[in-house]
């Protein structure tokens, strides 16, 4: 079974801190994805990775960055955490061959800005 | 920017009985998905329906979709307090798949 493991299911953080979110799968998927999910707005794109060392960015990257320097890892940056960054973060991947749009979850991050 | 929008956004039924939501979509799709997800928890994908299939099923899941109305729906057969959770259509385009708020569906003992 595909598994997407994301580093922390919980978070604290003040607003300011740089924020981390860590995100790897081991189907070696090219393709990889984070989103975030509010209530009423559901999952909102904020970037995605095709390859290593690629990024394009999804719906709403502002305030967001991303790294992928490995394959299996890709990563969430918030540089200075602001309070409406407050939210559930799910990364995923998927496979390369045709996108069939099928993605593989991690269990979430749920971060909180103080 | 949202692609699917489901319809209605909260249910509850009795356990034993039939639930069934829709999705709306804007544009032409290749394929429409069904994913759900557990309080909490990440999603989990249910079904894929291609654009010239009209009807699948899965255990007690059975998707339709219309493509001349833009809609697809979602039945759960005999549902059970398991299949309390919150249920998303999404479709890809290119490399990204966007997804609608989701219906949160309560299974009642």
């Amino acid at each position: 079974d595909v598994k997407v493991t994301q580093s922390s299911r919980y978070l604290v953080k003040r607003t300011g801190e740089k924020v981390f979110l860590e995100c790897v799968q081991d189907m070696d998927h090219e393709n990889m994805f984070w989103y975030r999910q509010d209530p009423g707005l559901g999952l909102r794109l904020i970037y995605f990775s095709y390859d290593v060392k690629m990024k394009e960015k999804g719906d709403i990257p502002e305030g967001y960055s991303v790294s992928r320097e490995k394959k299996e890892r890709f990563s969430l940056i918030l540089e200075s955490a602001s309070t409406n960054q407050t939210s559930m973060y799910l990364c995923a991947s998927s496979p390369p061959h045709k996108f069939t749009g099928e993605l593989f979850f991690g269990e979430g991050s749920r971060l909180t800005v103080l | 920017s949202q692609q699917g929008e489901e319809d209605p956004q909260a249910l509850s039924i009795q356990e034993g009985e039939n639930a069934t939501m829709n999705c709306s979509y804007k544009t032409s799709i290749n394929n429409l998905q069904w994913y759900r997800q557990n309080s909490g928890r990440g999603l989990v994908h249910l079904i894929l329906i291609r654009s010239n299939e009209r009807e699948k099923h899965s255990g007690s899941l059975r998707v339709t979709l219309d493509t001349s109305k833009k809609s697809s729906s979602l039945l759960i057969t005999a549902s059970r307090a398991a299949d309390t959770a919150s249920y998303f259509c999404a479709s890809p385009n290119d490399y990204k798949l966007s997804f609608g708020a989701g219906t949160t569906v309560t299974v009642r003992a």
